[in-house]
């Protein structure tokens, strides 16, 4: 079936511009997280959630970022005034449901940023 | 807060030879999983780990989880090349299911021939 997606695929941006990163979970995934993931690096969680809820927010670098869920689908990943620093692979993932014991999160082919 | 740390960090070894990776965490955790990433891919997942002495194995991979030490280990087993990767353990930050993966920073393997 299918799995998760994203889209870009690649963002090349300019300094100060805003960018938004969609994600599209595997259907009927109740649990949806967004990583950033650095060269050479494992993933570094930034956000969840289940449904059209945020249930923790707490690795958002800072407040240009923001995510949103509304109709507890399709999500979107929003960087405001980018800095070069925000450079880096975003990956989102998608699980049946995070309560559950043997819950796995399934990732995203990722989207590459890049801010000039 | 909680760290993980995987050793080694890079591992270079023959075909058909046996070989460990480890992940220390720091604090407890309700689960652990092993994910492998091809280059230039997305992360694959291999093994969830949800209690203490739990043994998963698939095909030349054995994972395993002691809680008491906060380490689990992947054996790999008479290793072959299609096995070259990077191996990342993740560790559920908190307790009660909270979502929130804290992965460790990678091994890469590569076998030779």
């Amino acid at each position: 079936g299918a799995g998760v997606s994203q889209s870009p695929r690649y963002k090349v941006t300019k300094r100060g511009q805003d960018v938004a990163l969609r994600c599209d979970p595997i259907s009927g995934h109740v649990s949806l997280y967004w990583y950033r993931q650095a060269l050479g690096q494992g993933p570094e969680f930034l956000t969840y959630f289940n449904y059209e809820a945020q249930q923790d927010k707490s690795g958002l670098p800072n407040d240009r970022f923001s995510a949103e869920r509304p109709e507890g689908s399709i999500s979107t990943l929003t960087i405001q005034r980018t800095e070069q620093r925000d450079s880096a692979m975003y990956r989102c993932a998608s699980s049946l449901q995070g309560g559950l014991a043997t819950d796995t999160q399934y990732f995203g082919p990722g989207t590459r940023l890049t801010v000039l | 807060e909680l760290k993980v740390e995987q050793n080694p960090l890079f591992l270079s070894m023959q075909e058909g030879k046996n070989y460990t990776i480890y992940c220390n965490y720091s604090t407890t955790s309700d689960r652990l999983y092993w994910y492998r990433q091809d280059p230039g891919k997305s992360l694959e997942s291999l093994f969830v780990l949800l209690s203490n002495g739990a043994v998963k194995q698939e095909g030349r991979l054995m994972a395993s989880l002691d809680t008491k030490a906060r380490l689990s280990t992947l054996h790999i087993t008479a290793a072959v090349h299609d096995l070259s990767a990077t191996y990342f353990c993740a560790v559920e930050h908190g307790s009660g299911n909270t979502g929130k993966l804290i992965f460790g920073q990678g091994t890469t393997l590569q076998v030779k021939p």
